[in-house]
């Protein structure tokens, strides 16, 4: 099946953990994006890349890093300097116009 | 900065009635206007998009329009079914700009049986 693939679906950090969520597509997008959702709001975006090797972070990317050595994939690593990383990321991916979006991963700090 | 209002923030219709939800953009040059559905625990899906040189867009009970004037856009629902149930997003954006992407805080929609 073609789409967005992110793992893990729900992922406990203890503080001071940095911890990286996974993102696969085989959509043969060249964008990809990551977006914060914290309950009842709206998406945020964290970090985008339009290409391989390159990347921009979005209004909210403190605390946050990410890479793009594949086109496929776009891992993003929530870090020890993320004050608040409780909340519901969503991967997507687009080709021009339309973004496309993974089932969300579930980060939670213990 | 550009933004993106949306209104109301919760809706609640009965089965078989329609259900309408606007959106008030601020940046001018926006000419993309897609409409998300996201049920609970999972990823938005695109369910209807329009562009600035169309004022209306119909797929099946689902309708945009667009009043570029007005700056504004809305989502149409006819005949509603509980599983239109969920949280609906709209967002503006200038052509090949995805990440410019300014969205909407979203509304949640019952449907009451």
């Amino acid at each position: 099946d073609g789409g967005i693939t992110q793992s893990p679906k729900y992922l406990f950090r203890k503080e001071g953990q940095n911890v990286t969520l996974s993102c696969e597509q085989n959509l043969n997008h060249d964008a990809m994006y990551w977006y914060r959702q914290d309950p009842g709001q709206g998406l945020r975006l964290i970090y985008y890349s339009q290409i391989v090797n390159d990347f921009q972070k979005g209004d909210i990317a403190e605390g946050y890093s990410v890479s793009r050595e594949k086109k496929e994939s776009f891992p993003l690593t929530v870090t020890s300097a993320q004050k608040n990383p409780t909340a519901f990321y969503l991967c997507a991916s687009s080709n021009g116009n339309t973004i496309y979006f993974g089932e969300g991963s579930w980060l939670t700090v213990v | 900065g550009e933004n993106v209002e949306q209104h109301p923030s919760t809706l609640s219709v009965q089965e078989g009635d329609s259900a309408v939800i606007k959106c008030t953009y601020s940046d001018s040059a926006s000419n993309y206007f897609p409409w998300y559905k996201q049920e609970l625990g999972k990823g938005p899906q695109l369910i209807i998009d329009i562009r600035s040189n169309v004022g209306e867009k119909k797929d099946q009970r689902i309708a945009v329009t667009l009043n570029k004037t007005a700056k504004h856009f809305s989502l149409h629902i006819t005949e509603t079914q509980p599983e239109d149930s969920a949280v609906y997003f709209c967002a503006a954006s200038r052509v090949r700009s995805n990440y410019q992407l300014i969205w909407g805080a979203g509304t949640k929609l019952i449907i009451k049986p």
